[in-house]
């Protein structure tokens, strides 16, 4: 089975651009969770999509977006960047069926956000 | 405030070493999450646990949920145990967050 896989790899931005980052999750899993990390603040949790629904939510600001389509892909969307948004963006797939709390969480390899 | 807190925050040992890594948190928790990085960012789920104790080859988690701490423990540790471990408890009443995750130990494994 293939892995957790995002595009692109690597990015870089300049202040005021917008960013659209994808995850393509596991075949079958249906929940796309996307976190943030970077060296001051460590991981930090963006949002969640299970079938298509955004079913939670992390503490960032509206310019942080992200949708889900039915093959379960996910897209997140940055705007109006800022340099603090510099950061390495993981998305993580699983089944979804528990709720999250106990499904194991598949991490694809991230990509590095660079913005100027 | 952080919910999280994960001791030692560095750790050095020799291979063969046994490791204790210890998370304590103040959240009501449904479970929690061990997670390994290694350089270059790629990080692997190794433990769900709610209760009690779980062992994978060398690895071996334990949870008490009444004292709100988990340990993650390195038998025999090796160079390739080389690594960030990070805890994620995942709490019970969803504040918006759905994992809260510790700072991380760094771990190096010397030959």
């Amino acid at each position: 089975k293939a892995g957790v896989t995002q595009t692109p790899r690597y990015l870089i931005k300049t202040r005021g651009q917008q960013v659209t980052l994808s995850c393509s999750p596991i075949s079958g899993h249906r929940s796309v969770s996307w976190y943030q990390q970077t060296p001051g603040q460590g991981l930090q949790f963006l949002f969640e999509y299970f079938s298509e629904t955004q079913r939670n939510k992390g503490n960032f600001p509206g310019r942080f977006s992200g949708r889900q389509f039915s093959n379960s892909r996910s897209e997140m969307n940055v705007s109006t960047l800022e340099l603090g948004d510099s950061a390495l963006y993981l998305c993580a797939s699983s089944l979804g069926s528990a709720g999250g709390s106990t499904d194991t969480q598949y991490f694809g390899p991230g990509t590095r956000l660079t913005v100027l | 405030k952080n919910e999280v807190e994960q001791s030692p925050q560095n750790l050095t040992a020799q291979e063969g070493e046994f490791i204790t890594i210890n998370c304590s948190y103040s959240v009501g928790i449904s479970a929690l999450h061990w997670l390994q990085q290694h350089p270059g960012g790629g990080i692997v789920s190794l433990f769900m646990l709610s209760s009690g104790k779980k062992k994978h080859g060398r690895l071996i988690a334990t949870i008490n949920i009444q004292e709100k701490h988990s340990s993650l423990h390195i038998t025999a540790s090796h160079p390739r145990d080389s690594a960030v471990y990070i805890c994620a408890p995942y709490p019970r009443l969803h504040t918006g967050n759905q994992f809260y995750f510790g700072t991380g130990t760094s771990l190096t494994v010397i030959p």
